[in-house]
């Protein structure tokens, strides 16, 4: 099956600082990838979807200049946390969808996020 | 406005035990209804897609069914290893909308 890696799996930061989270789809292209994040024991939220070379199309509610998405590359997305605060710790969650009219999502392993 | 409820929050079984889980949605135009397993502290992992209602998909001891309106994940003699969230999703264009999944806890 398809393998999406993140990077890093866990990151302890201080507020007011920045955190970039890496999402690689390793055996494939993906020419979508989304980003999600998840609170304890709460289902998935999107966040935003990123398209190769394009800039992302945010959820409602999800601020733009706070969490910069990149997607530089049909294998590689970033997500940049920026001026951390504690509100912002959670589980953050990339997936990266091929090309074909109805796609599925591959999860990559997360990234907790917990910020001081 | 556009739902998707997945029903029980919870569920624990004795191992051997079948029983299924609900996943029911409000939208049309469906694309695509997904099921995941998320263990704690993982992403999901992919288990089915369903495109049109009368499909039914299997893997292992799992089976999905899907209607009109909802799908179901049945579980048939599950075994420890089994125990994880099960999270259901619809398709609409390319984006996911998931439910709040089921706790499923299989006691040995």
């Amino acid at each position: 099956g398809a393998v999406v890696s993140q990077h890093p799996s866990w990151v302890i930061c201080k507020s007011g600082t920045s955190v970039k989270i890496e999402c690689r789809s390793l055996d494939f292209q993906a020419t979508t990838m989304f980003w999600y994040r998840q609170f304890p024991k709460q289902s998935l939220m999107l966040m935003a979807t990123s398209n190769e070379g394009s800039k992302a199309t945010y959820e409602q509610g999800v601020e733009k200049d706070k969490f910069l998405i990149n997607h530089a590359s049909l294998t590689l997305s970033t997500l940049t946390v920026t001026s951390a605060h504690p509100e912002d710790s959670s589980f953050y969650i990339c997936s990266a969808a091929g090309q074909g009219a109805i796609r599925e999502q591959f999860f990559g392993p997360g990234t907790r996020l917990t910020v001081l | 406005e556009d739902q998707v409820t997945q029903s029980p929050e919870a569920l624990r079984l004795q191992e051997g035990e079948s029983s299924s889980l609900n996943c029911s949605y409000t939208v049309s135009g469906l694309r695509g209804l997904f099921w995941y397993r998320q263990d704690p502290g993982k992403g999901p992992e992919f288990l089915f897609t369903l495109y049109s209602a009368g499909e039914e998909k299997e893997k292992e001891r799992l089976k999905a069914t899907l209607t009109k309106k909802e799908s179901f994940l049945h579980i048939t003699a599950p075994k420890p290893e089994d125990s994880a969230t099960y999270l259901c999703a619809r398709g609409i264009r390319e984006k996911l909308t998931f439910g709040t999944g089921t706790r499923l806890t299989i006691i040995p």
